[in-house]
């Protein structure tokens, strides 16, 4: 079965600064995966996922992620972190035979002023 | 984008009551819809799996007499945790998606509900 690991569980940045979340998958093909953010008390959000094709992913809100086979990584970037992009971070990992989404153990994002 | 609705937002209730959970897809036809939990500062744990018309899939260590799940319709699914707890506290979430033809189409999640039972 698939997996996911996002081994920081708490980084913090300061505004401005760039931002790197790391995730892990474990997937003997090629993984679908995603990137989503949740704020305190709220639903989730879609970042950005990778299906196939470019390895370079844009998404939502200036974040991007590259698939890198090689590494079995999919980590997430921000170049200028700006405050409210303080919220919880979660990589995801889909099943290619039932779409039952995998969730990592989420990154807690805190930027300091 | 499409939009997942889910009510209430935040209920709180006596152990022994049942609360129902909604989930709606308000602008798509939702051909399976997922419930999620989620448990403060940890990660979200998939409860069970619904399509349209057909019986839940609930995932291994989930009550399905507990929680019951209800697919109605293409826009409609709910969500009764019975005879709550104060272990059943918790976030839930659900979200809604479809596919075709085997082809995965976006999952869209809903705002979410705070259960706390008293």
């Amino acid at each position: 079965a698939q997996s996911v690991t996002q081994p920081d569980i708490h980084i913090t940045v300061s505004e401005g600064a760039s931002l790197e979340l790391r995730c892990n998958y474990s997937y003997g093909a090629t993984p679908y995966l995603f990137w989503y953010v949740q704020s305190p008390g709220q639903g989730l959000q879609l970042l950005l996922k990778y299906f196939s094709g470019d390895t370079l992913v844009q998404g939502i809100k200036g974040f991007e992620a590259e698939f890198k086979r090689s590494q079995s990584s999919f980590n997430l970037r921000k170049p200028s972190v700006h405050w409210s992009d303080a919220a919880e971070y979660f990589c995801a990992s889909l099943g290619s035979n039932d779409y039952k989404l995998s969730f990592g153990a989420g990154t807690t994002v805190t930027v300091r002023a | 984008g499409a939009v997942v609705s889910q009510h209430p937002s935040r209920v709180i209730c006596k152990s022994g009551t049942s609360v129902k959970i909604e989930c709606r897809s308000l602008d798509f036809q939702a051909t399976t819809m997922f419930w999620y939990r989620q448990f403060p500062k940890q990660s979200l744990m998939l409860m069970a799996t619904s399509n349209e018309g057909s019986k839940a899939t609930y995932e291994q260590g989930v009550e399905k007499d507990k929680f019951l799940i209800n697919h109605a319709s293409l826009t409609l699914s709910t969500l009764t945790v019975t005879s709550a707890h104060p272990e059943d506290s918790s976030f839930y979430i659900c979200s809604a998606g479809t596919t075709s033809g085997g082809v995965y189409h976006e999952q869209y999640f809903g705002p979410g509900t705070r259960l706390t039972v008293t």
